[in-house]
């Protein structure tokens, strides 16, 4: 099962809105509606932000968003503030019942 | 409070074994599946394992199969995975991870280190 394809790097400044593109297959991210998008500090456990496509977990600032059309995905987060410098990782269930992250993006906020 | 707490972590050498434990509490652990991730230092995450609920259910990532054994004690609250075998790409912090009752993880433990060098 290969990764699933997220750019190395973004950046944006402060208020600004950055997306982050998250690219499979007809196996994966096209075939079902279970994308799910994690953030990650430094030194820390990954956490939750989307799963489903598009649904925020209680709790997760409504500033980040999901999407998805054909065999990729989106993670959209508006108005930066210097706390959402992370790392972003997608992922996706697969057509094998198993699971495929993304190689993960660095944000950085200027 | 959901916790996940990782254990058995540790240097190793090539072909060497471990076993990681991750005690669950704060949810009724026998209605959830359950997965480990891992993280290369510097990389990014790779799913290793899954186990149904009941352990009827068990997944691979192909990089692991045949070397590791994901296994779980519902009475215990406790997840396992056996690691034989090891190679020094195997070095990476281990996640214990709980798959919501969709099709996503919701919570992670902090993570145990595995080192694998001579």
């Amino acid at each position: 099962q290969s990764a699933l394809t997220q750019p190395a790097s973004v950046s944006g400044s402060p208020g600004q809105s950055i997306t982050i593109s998250c690219t499979g297959t007809s196996s994966d991210v096209g075939g079902y509606n279970y994308v799910s998008w994690y953030q990650q500090h430094p030194g820390q456990a990954p956490k939750l932000m989307i799963y489903d496509v598009s649904n925020r977990p209680s709790g997760v600032s409504n500033r980040f968003s999901g999407s998805k059309s054909g065999n990729t995905a989106s993670l959209t987060i508006s108005g930066l503030q210097a706390e959402d410098e992370a790392d972003y990782y997608c992922s996706s269930y697969t057509r094998s019942s198993t699971w495929v992250f993304g190689g993960g993006t660095k944000l950085t906020v200027l | 409070e959901v916790q996940l707490v990782e254990s058995g972590g540790g240097l190793v050498q090539p072909g060497g074994s471990l076993r990681l434990s991750c005690a669950a509490s704060g949810f009724t652990f026998s209605s959830y599946s359950m997965n480990w991730v891992r993280q290369a230092p510097g990389k990014g995450l790779e799913w290793v394992s899954y186990i149904s609920s009941s352990s009827t259910i068990v997944y691979y990532a192909d990089s692991v199969k045949g070397r590791f054994t994901i296994s779980r004690d519902n009475a215990k609250n406790s997840l396992y995975l056996q690691m034989n075998s090891l190679r020094a790409e195997d070095t990476a912090v281990y996640y214990c991870a709980r798959e919501s009752s969709g099709y996503y993880v919701d919570y992670w433990g902090q993570g145990t280190l595995v080192t694998v060098s001579s």
